[in-house]
This record gives C-alpha cells, sequence and structure tokens, in this order.
C-alpha cells in the first residue's frame, strides 16, 4: 500500500465541516482511497472511499486531486460524536495497513 | 446490522492460561479474515491473515504458535493466544472484506484482552 500523511491532530467546532486531509503521493493507479474511524475502544468503523472520482455518501464526502496525490474527508456538520481517530489508507483490496491517522477533536 | 461479530468483547485471564477469541462474518461467506492487535495510544497493527481451509500467514515478528488461528468454515475465525503474559494484553480486532474488490472492510467490535 501507499503510504500516507495525516495530520497528528485537529480541532473542529460542533456544527461546523470538518475538513481533514491526506497526502498519498505514490498512490498507484489500482489503490483506492479509503476512510476510517475508530472512537474510542471500538473498531474502525468504515466511511468512504474512491477511486478517481468524489464521492459522498451519507457520513461524508471524499475529494480527490486529479492527480491522486491528495485527497480530502469533508464531514459536513461535525457534531461531538464525531471525536475519533480518522485513518486515510490507500490500498488495492488485501489487508488495510493502519497509519497514525488524525485525532480529530470536536468542540461545543 | 454488524456485519462482523467478536466474541468476546472484553476478557481477563490469568498468566500462562489461554483464551480464544472468535470472529464471525454475519453477512457472507468469507475465505479471508484479517486479525488485527493495537496497544494503547498506538494503531492498528496487522498480525495475520487467516485463511479458510489452509495455514493462516504470520506478519513478520508475530509467533505463529502463539497466536493460534483456525479457519475451519467461511464464517468463523478463531485467535487463541497461547500461554499469554501481562505484554499480549492489548486490543484484537478481526476484519473481514466485502463481497468484491471495490467494497469496503468491515471490522468486529474488537476483543479487549487483559493479562494478570
Amino acid at each position: 500500500d501507499a503510504k500516507t500523511t495525516q495530520p497528528p491532530s485537529m480541532d473542529c467546532a460542533e456544527g461546523r465541516a470538518a475538513n481533514l486531509p491526506c497526502n498519498h503521493s505514490t498512490i498507484s493507479g489500482n489503490e483506492y482511497v479509503y476512510w476510517y474511524r475508530q472512537i474510542h475502544s471500538q473498531g474502525p468503523q468504515y466511511i468512504i472511499h474512491g477511486l478517481k472520482n468524489n464521492e459522498t455518501n451519507e457520513m461524508a464526502s471524499l475529494i480527490i486531486t486529479e492527480d491522486r496525490k491528495s485527497s480530502t474527508l469533508i464531514l459536513p456538520h461535525a457534531t461531538l460524536r464525531d471525536t475519533a481517530v480518522y485513518y486515510c489508507i490507500a490500498n488495492s483490496g488485501y489487508a488495510l495497513n493502519f497509519g497514525k491517522g488524525t485525532s480529530l477533536l470536536v468542540t461545543p | 446490522g454488524a456485519v462482523v461479530s467478536q466474541h468476546p468483547s472484553w476478557v481477563i485471564c490469568k498468566s500462562g492460561t489461554s483464551v480464544k477469541i472468535e470472529c464471525r462474518s454475519l453477512d457472507f461467506q468469507a475465505t479471508t479474515m484479517f486479525w488485527y492487535r493495537q496497544f494503547p495510544k498506538q494503531s492498528l497493527m496487522l498480525m495475520a491473515t487467516s485463511n479458510e481451509g489452509s495455514k493462516a500467514t504470520y506478519e513478520q515478528g508475530v509467533e505463529k504458535d502463539k497466536f493460534l488461528i483456525n479457519h475451519a468454515s467461511l464464517t468463523l475465525s478463531t485467535l487463541t493466544v497461547t500461554s499469554a503474559h501481562p505484554e499480549d494484553s492489548s486490543f484484537y480486532i478481526c476484519s473481514v472484506w466485502g463481497r468484491s474488490m471495490n467494497t469496503e472492510a468491515f471490522f468486529g467490535q474488537g476483543t479487549r484482552l487483559t493479562v494478570v
């Protein structure tokens, strides 16, 4: 899997959009960009994934740059329950390899 | 609803004993399952790949004789921590991929193992 780089931590005010960046400059053509999050003492929760096009679901939006070297996860209206560690992973369909992720703190 | 069920959610055992953790795929048959370990304030580390009907594949540094994996059916994989030591205390998590390449991986809720 291509290496991904994320900021170690971010803060966001409740109700505002949370924009979490991820760099994956060595991503290969067959690797998807996956986003997971982990709330304390729980298993990782799937958020969204994409290959080239931007994606949106009920949880978030994923914006992938045209050269695919970076992406941004957008939580449009962050709530306190969105406080978690967010992992960006480049993967071509085998075991997911987790980096250190971004610890997002949503504040009242 | 849950796609992957892990049992137990937490367990405390004495040093030297063995503990078995179960991972069940509820929605579909899984020929491959993955086992992870997570120490406090660290990320998930892949331990091994569990293959139905064949031997598991272990990541470098993971002792196969200590962490026994059995994948006897398409819906169940078990991880047995043998002769547990306090340093084996960790959060163990299993994972299953979806039905096709362009799907997501599903994770169990994790098992918190404490060895005393």
